[in-house]
């Protein structure tokens, strides 16, 4: 079974740490997302990958980076927490490269994080 | 700019009861369209898609959603709901492109 693994499914951080959220997928694709998901704003995408080392800003991407080392590795980085950023976590994968979103994603469980 | 509205924030129906969660979205040319699932703390899971073809598509769980290009919508629908489908749904869309586009999702409670 195809997996998108999120290492964390529960986080609790203090403000101003540097935070990764780590997102591992097995299916060789090349396209990867993060969507933060809060309640009464849905799914909104903070950056999204086509490639290793290629990186895209989305609607949100202030206070975060990301990292694309390998092609199966997307890590989302929060490099000075703030409690504003309280939020549920969702890494999603898909493919072919370029066709976003041709043919839907495959998402991880999610990282539910805490800033305190 | 694509964008999707789900109309309903919250619906409870009755076990057995039929269902109707709408979608709406805005895109200028024929969209990739998608409705996906999410359980109590976990992720998405793609329910149907629809590309092109047949406007009416079968999803899994019993679902299914119709496409209709005259009112931008492509509504889910399930004859009989089971205490099971509590979940919540979002609908998404996508040019193909750029990345898919979601509503802010349906919630649904399902009674005795």
């Amino acid at each position: 079974d195809v997996k998108v693994t999120q290492s964390s499914r529960y986080l609790v951080k203090r403000t101003g740490e540097k935070v990764f959220l780590e997102c591992v997928q097995d299916m060789d694709h090349e396209n990867m997302f993060w969507y933060r998901q809060d309640p009464g704003l849905g799914l909104r995408l903070i950056y999204f990958s086509y490639d290793v080392k290629m990186k895209e800003k989305g609607d949100i991407p202030e206070g975060y980076s990301v990292s694309r080392e390998k092609k199966e590795r997307f890590s989302l980085i929060l490099e000075s927490a703030s409690t504003n950023q309280t939020s549920m976590y969702l890494c999603a994968s898909s493919s072919p490269t370029g066709s976003f979103g041709s043919y839907g994603y495959t998402f991880g469980s999610g990282t539910r994080l805490t800033v305190v | 700019a694509q964008s999707v509205t789900q109309p309903d924030i919250h619906i409870t129906v009755s076990e057995g009861a039929s269902l109707e969660l709408r979608c709406n979205y805005s895109y200028g040319a024929t969209p990739y369209l998608f409705w996906y699932v999410q359980s109590p703390g976990q992720g998405l899971q793609l329910l149907l898609k629809y590309f092109s073809g047949d406007t009416l598509v079968q999803g899994i769980k019993g679902f299914e959603a119709e496409f209709k290009r005259s009112q931008s919508s492509f509504n889910l629908r399930k004859p009989s709901v089971h205490w099971s489908d509590a979940a919540e749904y979002f609908c998404a869309v996508g040019p193909g492109n750029t990345p898919l586009v979601f509503g802010k999702g349906t919630r649904l409670s399902v009674i005795a």
